[in-house]
């Protein structure tokens, strides 16, 4: 079935530092992709989204780009921000469907 | 804009009991998801609904599980009785519509059940 794998964390990093955060899916069909974040003691909030392959989606530094060739939605961050700090969640949507990654938990140190 | 609305944040109950959890998404978002998360894991979907219809309930237990939208805006989920497997955090999500392909949710908090 449809599913999404992502790397286990914790990650630990000092600001400015570059950040990856792999995950891969499985889906029939053509899923949207979605990175989330959790920011500690909120609610999960959007963070970017790609549609359809080769779709790089961006927000607030962070940036994915759908490979629809190694079924893969990497987050990448150039430099991170203590603020950074936070669970992120990579998620796909097909059909009525929503799976979600178990989630790794960034932790920045200054 | 108000964001989506939990209560009660947190409820301790003891199993073979009842429970209810509340929710109001979004003015105006049609479509309304019910997500368990159990420590460690990412949110699991149970319920989706299209105004007050459901899309999809395929991963609820309807033994234990029930969920309504009676009006089309808010929803609650039940559970009845609850076991100690429960326990996780039930978060629900609004957004405008799936047929637009709209699909950004806006997640509520949570309510963190824990059952004893």
């Amino acid at each position: 079935g449809d599913s999404v794998t992502q790397m286990e964390g914790p990650v630990t990093l000092s600001e400015e530092a570059f950040l990856t955060i792999n995950c891969t899916y499985t889906a029939t069909g053509y899923p949207s992709l979605f990175w989330y974040v959790q920011y500690p003691g909120e609610g999960l909030q959007l963070l970017l989204k790609a549609t359809k392959a080769d779709d790089k989606g961006s927000n607030k530094g962070f940036e994915a780009t759908y490979r629809k060739e190694t079924t893969s939605f990497h987050l990448e961050k150039g430099s991170v921000q203590v603020s950074d700090s936070a669970v992120y969640f990579c998620a796909l949507n097909t059909g009525n469907q929503f799976y979600f990654g178990t989630g790794t938990s960034l932790t920045v140190i200054p | 804009e108000a964001g989506v609305a939990q209560s009660p944040r947190y409820k301790i109950i003891e199993k073979r009991q009842s429970v209810a959890f509340w929710c109001n998404p979004i003015s105006g978002h049609a479509t309304l998801y019910w997500y368990q998360q159990i420590l460690g894991q990412g949110p699991k979907l149970l319920i989706q609904f299209q105004n007050n219809g459901v899309v999809d309930d395929s991963q609820l237990p309807k033994d234990r599980f029930s969920a309504e939208r009676l009006k089309g805006v808010d929803s609650t989920l039940k559970i009845q009785p609850a076991k100690l497997e429960d326990s996780a955090v039930y978060l629900c999500a609004s957004s405008l519509t799936i047929r637009t392909g709209s699909y950004e949710q806006y997640f509520g908090p949570g309510t963190r059940l824990t059952v004893t």
